[in-house]
């Protein structure tokens, strides 16, 4: 079965810092992998997917399927980033039933 | 873009009664929704995929006698919780592919509800 692993619960960085949040996942086959962010009272949103090779928000990640990774990136971390992130897979294209991470609680420092 | 509710937003019932939650796609067709579980500071665990039309397909370990599920029309999607007690008490969210129309915007395929708390007393 497929798996997805975030290490980090929680996260601080001050704000225009780097940020990183790791993702790593456990698949046989060629997943779909996605970031999920939901900010303080809202609903779960999509922030990217691996096969758009988007930028959202200044935000950025790679699909690594060598180390199985798909870490999420921003070079200057800002006070609005400060959410609930979540990592997800799915196993096949176009079905969107998704296996999720535990979720990072991203804080930004003034 | 696309909207998916989820009415009620909380509810508290006492441990033996029955609860349903709705989801629905407010623009845009659904023929498959997806039903998570969420405990506190855990990750969401898919519970179920709700198929309109038919039955809906339940993953390993959920009973499909205790949460019901059923798709009454292209834009609703029912979760009842029977005989609920203290420890189905939990946060419940939907989630709808968006298949028609097709990718409303930009790459977002899939939208969530804003969930339902449930509180079993």
């Amino acid at each position: 079965a497929q798996r997805v692993t975030q290490p980090e619960k929680l996260l601080s960085v001050f704000k225009g810092a780097p940020v990183e949040l790791k993702c790593n996942y456990s698949y046989s086959g060629s997943p779909e992998l996605f970031w999920y962010v939901q900010y303080s009272r809202q609903r779960l949103q999509l922030l990217l997917r691996h096969i758009s090779r988007e930028s959202i928000k200044g935000f950025t990640a790679d699909l690594n399927k060598g180390e199985t990774s798909f870490h999420l990136k921003k070079p200057f971390a800002q006070e609005e980033d400060s959410a609930m992130y979540y990592c997800a897979l799915s196993v096949h294209f176009g079905n969107e039933k998704l296996t999720f991470g535990t979720g990072t609680r991203l804080t930004i420092i003034p | 873009g696309a909207v998916v509710s989820q009415h009620p937003s909380r509810v508290i019932c006492k441990s033996g009664t029955s609860v349903k939650i709705e989801c629905r796609s407010l623009d845009f067709q659904a023929t498959t929704m997806f039903w998570y579980r969420q405990f506190p500071k855990k990750s969401l665990m898919l519970m179920a995929t709700s198929n309109e039309g038919s039955k809906a397909t339940y993953e390993q370990g959920v009973e499909k006698d205790k949460f019901l599920i059923n798709h009454a029309s292209l834009t609703l999607s029912t979760l009842t919780v029977t005989s609920a007690h203290p420890e189905d008490s939990s946060f419940y969210i939907c989630s709808a592919p968006v298949e028609f129309p097709r990718r409303l915007s930009g790459s977002e395929t899939q939208y969530f509800g804003p969930g339902t708390r449930l509180l079993v007393l």
